[in-house]
């Protein structure tokens, strides 16, 4: 596609339900990051893939995150057991190079708000 | 410390004048540099990019880098309202970009 693509691009959850969001990366970029930016602050890392390798999880803030990118493409970070505190804006980013080197492009993200 | 310094703002210059945004990291390592732009309740969009010391210019931007300071400065000539916006510094190494919490300008009519 000609850019990032994040879906849904709002999603509301009840304390504890479980929740899947969705990146579509531009066609043919090798490495896929998602990140958590909370309000008022910049993007934090949470995971990094390689075609279809997770090389990087170190971000996720607990056990109850979870990412995958199963085909090298399109990714899926799923959150279980929602609290408040993962309320915020989830941004899938991706890169044609391996590394990342020449800058990352963003999706618009997807915002989560957690009642 | 936190790895990647900026000052939250707001920054406010009126239009026409030069804004001067600054950022200071602690990861001597970093490769390579970056400024994004957020517009509020938007996506960061990149608008620069260093890698070595020195300035690059482009456009009405001027990214500054002195890697032994650890310290990257963007410079906006002939600011105009459309600049309004918060600007993110990122530093990077080895698949690993960090972002600091971002400086808010608000350029004014």
């Amino acid at each position: 596609g000609a850019g990032v693509s994040q879906s849904p691009r709002y999603k509301v959850a009840k304390r504890g339900q479980d929740v899947a969001l969705r990146c579509d990366p531009i066609s043919g970029h090798v490495s896929l990051f998602w990140y958590q930016q909370a309000l008022g602050q910049g993007p934090e890392f949470l995971t990094y893939f390689q075609n279809e390798a997770q090389l990087d999880k170190s971000g996720l803030p607990s056990d109850r995150f979870f990412a995958e990118r199963p085909e090298g493409s399109v990714s899926t970070l799923k959150i279980q057991r929602t609290q408040q505190e993962d309320s915020a804006v989830y941004l899938c980013a991706s890169s044609s190079t391996g590394t990342g080197i020449y800058g990352y492009t963003f999706g618009s993200g997807t915002r989560l708000t957690v009642v | 410390q936190k790895e990647v310094e900026q000052n939250s703002g707001p920054l406010s210059v009126p239009e026409g004048a030069i804004a001067s945004l600054n950022c200071t990291y602690s990861d001597r390592g970093s490769q390579s540099f970056f400024w994004y732009r957020q517009y509020s309740g938007k996506s960061p969009e990149l608008i620069m990019s260093i890698y070595s010391n020195g300035d690059k210019e482009d456009g009405r931007f001027t990214a500054q880098l002195n890697k032994a300071s650890q310290y990257v400065s963007l410079l906006i000539r002939d600011s105009q309202p459309s600049d309004s916006a918060t600007y993110l510094c990122a530093p990077w190494r080895d698949n690993d970009m960090r972002f600091g919490a971002g400086t808010r300008l608000t350029v004014k009519p």
